[in-house]
């Protein structure tokens, strides 16, 4: 069953915990983003890899960190930093430069 | 810096009706523009992907048009049914070295029986 797989769905942090959520990917695609939603807002990119062992920061990185060991996984860790982690975590990939993106079913990340 | 408006931020329309969702960027320098469906919780699922060349795109009772000279697209929803209820979300590659989609807020349908 190709795809991509965010896990977990639900996600609760307490106040100074780092958290990590996962995103795995078998469609053999080169690229993998992190996005954030809040409502009422656009959707906001807050890291990118095109290649293993490479990642950019996006529009809004503080707070976060990822990593790309292998070109199936992108996991975003959140950390104690993030001011107002509290959103829907989107993952998605494609194959590159100009071309249709696909997005995991999101993790929802809430602060207790 | 691109920005994209969706308008209306909400939609009503009785079952069957015929449809059409806008949405419009400021830079017209784009590589291409893709439209997705959310529904409520859930992830984006890709509908159609318009490159730049492109004028429309078709997918069963889905039409998507671009017209980059005056930075508009629409969806067009034929024979809508309550199955189609969601938000639907634009957004735009604007390419030159920007390894992001900027996306709309998009327009929440709900299609009554």
């Amino acid at each position: 069953d190709g795809g991509i797989t965010q896990s977990p769905k639900y996600l609760f942090r307490k106040e100074g915990q780092n958290v990590t959520l996962s995103c795995e990917q078998n469609l053999n695609h080169d690229a993998m983003y992190w996005y954030r939603q809040d409502p009422g807002q656009g959707l906001r990119l807050i890291y990118y890899s095109q290649i293993v062992n490479d990642f950019q920061k996006g529009d809004i990185a503080e707070g976060y960190s990822v990593s790309r060991e292998k070109k199936e996984s992108f996991p975003l860790t959140v950390t104690s930093a993030q001011k107002n982690p509290t959103a829907f975590y989107l993952c998605a990939t494609d194959l590159g430069f100009d071309t249709e993106a696909f997005f995991g079913q999101g993790t929802r990340l809430t602060v207790v | 810096k691109q920005e994209v408006t969706q308008i209306p931020a909400a939609l009503s329309v009785p079952e069957g009706e015929n449809l059409v969702l806008n949405c419009s960027f400021t830079d017209s320098a784009i590589y291409n523009l893709q439209w997705f469906r959310q529904d409520p919780g859930k992830g984006l699922t890709s509908l159609l992907l318009i490159q730049s060349s492109q004028r429309e795109q078709t997918s069963g009772r889905l039409n998507a048009s671009l017209d980059k000279s005056s930075g508009r697209s629409t969806l067009y929803i034929a024979a809508s049914q309550p199955g189609d209820s969601a938000t639907y979300l634009c957004a735009v590659d604007s390419g030159a070295g920007s390894y992001q989609l900027t996306f709309g807020k998009g327009t929440k349908l709900s299609v009554i029986p």
